[in-house]
C-alpha cells in the first residue's frame, strides 16, 4: 500500500535549520509529484508548494521563497523539506502529500512532523 | 492571490443533512478537493474532482461546484464525521490553495 513516513518532531533555536524527511513506499515514487502543506497551531492548512520527482524543478508558494528548499533524494524515494534561518512563526506541523495530478489532489499524506521553534 | 473562504463551523444532528460551501473567484472553473482533518491526525481526501469520492470514502459525502461556489454535502451524518474540512481548489494559476476551514459538530 502506498505510505508516506516522515521524520520525527524537531524541536530548534530560531535562526537555526532543519530537514524533514517524506519517505515513499507503494508506487512508483518519479510518477507523483510531492507537495508539503504547513499548519500552525490551532491553524488551517497552507501550502508551501510542490516539486516535480521527476525533473526535480520545484515550486514556491509566495511566502515560502528564499529560506524554504525542497529535495529529493530518488534512490531512497525520498523528499525533503528544508527550512533555513528559522523563526518562532515557522512552529508548526509540516505535512508532505502526493500529488495526484489525474485527480487534481492530494491523495496520500505522511502523518506529519511537528517543528518548533523556540529558544 | 487566489482566496477561498468557508464558513468557520457548522451544527448538524445525528442522521441531519448538512452542508459545507467554499466561496472562490470563478470556482466552478477550478477542480475542486475536499478535506477532512481529525484532531491530531493528517488530512483525509473524501472529494476530489468536484464531485468524485476516492475508493473506501462512504456514499454519504457528496460535492458539486459551479459558478462561485463549491459545496460538501454529508448526509445521514454521523458523530464520526465531526471534524475540520477544507476545501483545495487547482488550477494552472492557483495551484493548490487550501480553503479556511469549517469545523463540523454533530449535536
Amino acid at each position: 500500500q502506498v505510505l508516506l513516513v516522515q521524520s520525527g518532531s524537531e524541536l530548534k533555536n530560531p535562526g537555526a535549520s532543519v530537514k524533514v524527511s517524506c519517505k515513499t513506499s507503494g508506487y512508483a515514487f518519479s510518477s507523483f509529484s510531492m507537495t508539503w502543506v504547513r499548519q500552525a497551531p490551532g491553524r488551517g492548512l497552507q501550502w508551501v508548494g510542490w516539486i516535480n520527482t521527476n525533473t526535480g524543478n520545484p515550486t514556491y508558494d509566495q511566502g515560502f521563497t528564499g529560506r524554504f528548499v525542497f529535495s529529493l533524494d530518488t534512490s531512497v524515494s525520498t523528499a525533503y523539506l528544508q527550512i533555513s534561518s528559522l523563526k518562532p512563526e515557522d512552529t508548526a506541523v509540516y505535512y508532505c502529500a502526493r500529488v495526484n495530478s489525474g485527480f487534481y489532489s492530494l491523495d496520500f499524506w505522511g502523518q506529519g512532523t511537528l517543528v518548533t521553534v523556540s529558544s | 492571490s487566489y482566496e477561498l473562504t468557508q464558513p468557520p463551523s457548522v451544527s448538524v444532528s445525528p442522521g441531519q443533512t448538512v452542508s459545507i460551501t467554499c466561496s472562490g473567484d470563478k470556482l466552478g472553473d477550478k477542480y475542486v478537493s475536499w478535506y477532512q482533518q481529525k484532531p491530531g491526525q493528517s488530512p483525509v481526501l473524501v472529494i476530489y474532482q468536484d464531485v468524485k469520492r476516492p475508493s473506501g470514502i462512504p456514499e454519504r459525502f457528496s460535492g458539486s461546484n459551479s459558478g462561485n461556489t463549491a459545496t460538501l454535502t454529508i448526509s445521514g451524518t454521523q458523530a464520526m464525521d465531526e471534524a475540520d474540512y477544507y476545501c483545495q481548489a487547482w488550477d494552472t494559476s492557483t495551484s493548490y490553495v487550501f480553503g479556511t476551514g469549517t469545523k463540523v459538530t454533530v449535536l
